[in-house]
């Protein structure tokens, strides 16, 4: 069983559109994390929500929107898409602040 | 200049050779992570700690609080071993700051 999980792996869509990307974990975990790593395989964290509720919202463009319907569920969805969004999103998990995390296999994103 | 720098950027060694990497931070930190990151991408935790030394299998990681550097050491690398080495730090709670990594080639 696949413990933190991403779908799509891959997204490749236009300029301007509307896209999303779910991840699920099944470790019962209480935190839940984005990152973003660019072209240069440099890691940012984007946004981190503890027991649904968020906790870290880094200089992110309002374009990008994080949604936990439920602890084991944190999605990402990326309004009017620009080609400076391409780059690889993965998401993570943790039991709580503090604790080693748990990353899924990452999403794609390319912005033609 | 980044909170965060590890060196070198690229290693190649030869099959069971000692390989060490650092890596060193400007700010207070609660912990300090070490990734993996595989050629096809995926991201693997391989030890977070918060002072002096962890070990599991071949790879060990140090931390010196005072000096804000920390090394991870792999003994009679392996070609398996080739990947991405990444040093995180949390300067508090959850939020990690990342180095740029380092290339680890291990040539048969």
């Amino acid at each position: 069983d696949t413990a933190v999980s991403q779908t799509p792996k891959y997204l490749v869509t236009q300029m301007g559109n509307d896209k999303s990307i779910k991840c699920e974990q099944n470790l019962g975990h209480d935190t839940m994390y984005w990152y973003k790593q660019d072209s240069k395989k440099f890691l940012k964290i984007m946004f981190s929500y503890n027991n649904k509720e968020l906790i870290i919202n880094e200089t992110v463009p309002n374009r990008f929107s994080p949604k936990s319907p439920d602890k084991a569920h944190l999605n990402l969805h990326i309004n009017s898409l620009e080609l400076g969004d391409s780059a690889v999103y993965f998401c993570a998990s943790s039991p709580g602040l503090s604790y080693e995390q748990y990353f899924g296999p990452g999403t794609r994103l390319t912005v033609t | 200049k980044n909170e965060v720098e590890q060196s070198p950027q690229n290693l190649t060694a030869q099959e069971g050779e000692f390989i060490t990497i650092n890596c060193s931070y400007s700010v207070g930190i609660s912990a300090l992570h070490w990734l993996q990151q595989h050629p096809g991408g995926g991201i693997v935790s391989l030890f977070m700690l918060s002072s002096g030394k962890k070990k599991h299998g071949r790879l060990i990681a140090t931390i010196n609080i005072q000096e804000k550097h920390s090394s991870l050491h792999i003994t009679a690398s392996h070609p398996r071993d080739s990947a991405v080495y990444i040093c995180a730090v949390s300067p508090s709670g959850s939020r990690l700051t990342f180095g740029e990594g380092t290339q680890l080639t291990v040539n048969p």
